[in-house]
């Protein structure tokens, strides 16, 4: 399995510009997820999804837009990039069950994005 | 709201010394905490859980924590530490409330940077 995996690794966006950062698993994980990291801030969850069809919003949800056509993908889109959003953004998958909801997170390697 | 605290921005420590990093949290309810750690340029990995039982929890490469209800606590420990084990560790905890699509989010604490020096 490859797990959960990220493109690009790295982008540089100037402000204004739009994109969309990849993540796909390989494992049939329902929930998926992703976060940013800042430096001090920690990770902080952006938008997450528990299937096909279903997302919800995080913490910080501002600016990003997602969505979940099938199990494997979950697409993040900038649509206007702003500095701010200069962050180091990690994609995550999980099983799910309704029954204990307690289960941990893969992570993907991360894309690192800077927006001038 | 959930959350969790590390109080310290880094840690360092001799190897083959014992390392402790440190986590509190705010819960209401009963808490599910999670160890994640983040070695350079990679994706976190995740150490271990606790969500009931025994205090104490052993997890991947020799790593355990201690859930301490009276204080509030789960602290990462091992009993000797090794250069390798340098990295960004983060404590973890489950949200109180499922978001509107019916399951959990997870809030992540800021991170703590340990040093473990040869």
């Amino acid at each position: 399995n490859a797990g959960v995996t990220q493109t690009p690794k790295f982008q540089v966006l100037k402000t204004g510009q739009s994109m969309t950062l990849q993540c796909a698993q390989d494992m049939n994980h329902e929930y998926m997820s992703w976060y940013r990291q800042d430096p001090g801030m920690g990770l902080r969850l952006i938008h997450y999804s528990v299937g096909a069809g279903i997302t919800d919003q995080g913490e910080v949800p501002n600016g990003y837009n997602v969505s979940r056509s099938t199990t494997e993908d979950f697409p993040l889109r900038l649509l206007s990039a702003a500095p701010s959003q200069t962050s180091v953004y990690f994609c995550a998958s999980s099983y799910l069950t309704y029954q204990t909801d307690i289960y941990e997170q893969y992570f993907g390697p991360g894309t690192r994005l800077t927006v001038t | 709201a959930q959350s969790v605290a590390q109080p310290e921005d880094q840690v360092n420590v001799a190897e083959g010394n014992p390392l402790t990093v440190k986590c509190t949290y705010s819960v209401s309810g009963n808490p599910y905490l999670f160890w994640y750690v983040q070695y350079p340029n990679r994706g976190l990995q995740f150490l271990l859980k606790y969500i009931t039982g025994d205090n104490l929890v052993k997890g991947s490469y020799g790593f355990e924590a201690e859930f301490n209800k009276s204080q509030t606590s789960f602290h990462l420990k091992k009993p000797s530490a090794l250069v390798s084990d340098s990295a960004l560790y983060f404590c973890a905890v489950r949200d109180k409330d499922r978001g509107a699509s019916g399951t959990y989010k997870y809030i992540f604490g800021t991170g703590t940077r340990l040093k473990v020096l040869a």
